[in-house]
């Protein structure tokens, strides 16, 4: 148990469909990210909150959009994914100000897009 | 820029044997090092951090790194492998453009498998 909790652990998705991503964190940190994990590829971070505002965007598609309505949430709202939007979905937390900067990960969500 | 790399795809060795899984960065000023594991179908589990200090820095599970500046090098090591600690290993720095903030920069991950 690492205190980020992540839903739904698996997501089987049509290219037409809707869905989201939540995260949320149990640690009282005020920095989240969500990174994307594909098979043989480095881990690609995405995007990063931090006191609930958005700080970076890594050229990531508009059908990815996030939100994070307060320091312990955070979403990612998908729709008109492609099948190569398949992967695991990461999410992690850390305390901005902490010199060491070590991130809390989640278990992640595995996403299929058919 | 700075990046951090692991040379080796894939480490065997068996179990008992010690292991050394290689890791070597690329930072503007003092590095803040990190290593994690990832079981199949899990997320990335913390294992050890160096910041500043001694240069051999202990873990998780048995495990320690040891922080070599002059060869830009922070491998990961364990005395004796265990069946269990088969897993993928990332080796990541901080992202010192990025203030205080723990954005990491990742390697792409070595696969480490221990037979029995």
């Amino acid at each position: 148990e690492t205190g980020v909790t992540q839903t739904p652990r698996h997501l089987v998705m049509g290219m037409t469909n809707k869905k989201s991503l939540k995260c949320e964190q149990h640690l009282g940190h005020n920095a989240m990210y969500w990174y994307k994990q594909s098979a043989k590829k480095p881990l690609e971070l995405m995007f990063v909150y931090n006191f609930k505002e958005q700080t970076e965007n890594n050229s990531v598609p508009s059908r990815f959009s996030p939100e994070c309505p307060n320091s312990s949430h955070l979403f990612l709202h998908l729709h008109t994914l492609q099948p190569e939007d398949s992967a695991l979905y990461l999410c992690a937390s850390s305390q901005e100000g902490n010199e060491a900067g070590e991130l809390f990960f989640g278990e992640g969500s595995r996403l299929t897009v058919l | 820029a700075q990046s951090v790399a692991q040379p080796e795809d894939q480490v065997n060795v068996a179990e008992g044997n010690p292991l050394t899984v290689k890791c070597t960065y690329s930072v503007s000023g003092n590095p803040y090092l990190f290593w994690y594991v990832q079981y199949p179908n899990r997320g990335l589990q913390f294992l050890l951090k160096y910041i500043t200090g001694d240069n051999l820095v202990k873990g998780s599970y048995g495990f320690e790194a040891e922080f070599n500046k002059s060869q830009t090098s922070f491998h990961l090591k364990k005395p004796s492998a265990l069946v269990s600690d088969s897993a993928l290993y990332f080796c990541a720095v901080r992202d010192l453009r990025s203030g205080n903030t723990g954005k990491l920069i990742f390697g792409q991950g070595t696969t480490l498998q221990v037979k029995p």
